[in-house]
């Protein structure tokens, strides 16, 4: 069974502060998503990491995929309000009997207070 | 992208009870699959529904307790049945369209089981 060990669970922080979300795994994974979820919604995807290494960023988002795709982080910078929500990752595992199907981290609940 | 939609959006049960929600897509997919997202915490797959055969489970999900039918490539049901309290959670249907190589969720149905 694949896990995902993502931190922190929670993130109050003030606006225009930076920070980061960790996401680590034991498991190799094909490719790692991101995703956000509002209230009432699903997880709209952010973005797919798929090469080891990798470095991707969205305006004031940055992600990154461990050279060994066991991990990733998504760093914020400059956070305001508008960023407040749930972040999620998720995995999609080695092989093809896994393909579409995910594996999510715990979540962390972001607060952007202005 | 896919536009997904679920009735109910929610709904609240007597135990004992049994409720199917539906999935709705607005294009032909491959891959249909349905999660589980209880109070506080990430998102579970409970299954893949397969179009023409019998759903693929996960551990701890079994078909009595959770039937799925996939009679066409843009709809999709799953019943909850015999529901207890435990039971209380979101219920979200996702797709991966290999078009965008991205994962769609729909909104969810929020269940409450009294």
């Amino acid at each position: 069974t694949q896990l995902l060990e993502q931190s922190p669970q929670f993130l109050s922080i003030q606006e225009g502060e930076n920070l980061t979300v960790y996401c680590n795994s034991s498991s190799v994974f094909s490719s790692l998503q991101w995703y956000r979820q509002e209230p009432g919604e699903g997880p709209v995807l952010l973005v797919t990491v798929v090469t080891g290494g990798e470095v991707k960023k969205l305006k004031r988002l940055t992600f990154q995929f461990g050279d060994a795709r066991k991990d990733s982080s998504l760093h914020i910078t400059a956070a305001q309000p508008g960023d407040t929500g749930l972040y999620l990752c998720a995995g999609e595992g080695a092989g093809g009997t896994s393909y579409g199907k995910l594996t999510f981290g715990q979540g962390t609940i972001l607060t952007v207070h202005p | 992208s896919a536009v997904i939609s679920q009735k109910p959006s929610r709904d609240i049960c007597q135990r004992g009870t049994s409720l199917t929600i539906q999935c709705q897509v607005d294009s032909q997919v491959t891959m249909m699959f349905w999660y589980r997202q209880q109070p506080g915490q990430s998102l579970t797959l409970i299954a893949t529904a397969n179009q023409g055969s019998e759903a693929t489970y996960e551990s701890g999900f079994v078909i009595d307790k959770f039937p799925i039918s996939r009679p066409n490539l843009t709809f999709s049901t799953l019943t909850v049945s015999n529901m207890s309290p435990e039971d209380s959670s979101i219920y979200l249907c996702s797709v991966y369209s290999p078009s965008y190589n991205e994962q769609f969720f729909g909104p969810g149905t929020r269940l409450t089981v009294l």
